[in-house]
């Protein structure tokens, strides 16, 4: 496609359930980012994709969050047993030597 | 620990004048910076980069500052157009593909 796709954009949950977001990178990207965006804060780091290398995971902020991408492809963002807390805007980013695009981003609510 | 601070979350600007958003950030070692848009229920948008060997890069409207010493940045849009109202975040790295630390963003608002 033309851009960074995320699904769902909108997405509540009950405190304690598991969540997947999903992530479509622009075709041909190597690198994928996950961020998160809590009200009033800035772009917070989750974690890194480069190519087949191992992720960059060390801004995932608990071993309830997970990712996945196989390949050059889709990535999935797992939060499990989620808490209120987790509540904010999930981005995902592509990028080749050209520059980060960002996708719309799925916005989680746990109540 | 934010590395990356915008001390102002908020500007008004009316139509026509210069708006200028500022960004301080920590770490010495930040060589590539960047600049976002975001508008609601939309991702960032690239506006403008500058790498450290450099201390200033214009693009039409928008020309970003680069102080090292004082590790400070700063974005102007001269002059500004009600389409700049959004959320502007700077980012810093070290490297340009390396992570990038955001700030908390400034929502720019032009009023016509």
């Amino acid at each position: 496609g033309a851009g960074v796709s995320q699904s769902p954009s909108n997405k509540v949950t009950e405190k304690g359930k598991d969540v997947e977001l999903r992530c479509d990178p622009i075709s041909g990207h190597t690198a994928l980012y996950w961020y998160r965006q809590r009200l009033g804060q800035g772009l917070e780091f989750l974690i890194y994709f480069q190519g087949n290398s191992a992720p960059d995971k060390s801004g995932l902020p608990s071993d309830r969050f997970s990712a996945e991408r196989t390949g050059e492809s889709v990535s999935t963002l797992t939060i499990q047993r989620t808490q209120q807390e987790d509540s904010a805007v999930y981005l995902c980013a592509s990028s080749s030597s050209l520059g980060r695009t960002f996708g719309s981003g799925t916005r989680l609510t746990v109540v | 620990d934010q590395q990356v601070k915008q001390n102002s979350p908020s500007l008004s600007v009316q139509e026509g004048r210069i708006s200028i958003l500022n960004c301080d950030y920590t770490n010495s070692m930040f060589d590539y910076f960047l600049w976002y848009k975001k508008y609601p229920a939309e991702g960032p948008t690239f506006l403008i980069s500058i790498s450290s060997i450099k201390d200033k890069n214009e693009d039409g409207r928008f020309t970003v500052f680069l102080n090292k010493s004082a590790k400070h940045l700063s974005l102007h849009i001269v002059p500004s157009q009600p389409g700049d109202s959004a959320v502007y975040f700077c980012a810093a790295s070290e490297g340009t593909g390396n992570q990038f630390y955001f700030g908390t963003g400034t929502s720019l608002t032009v009023i016509p």
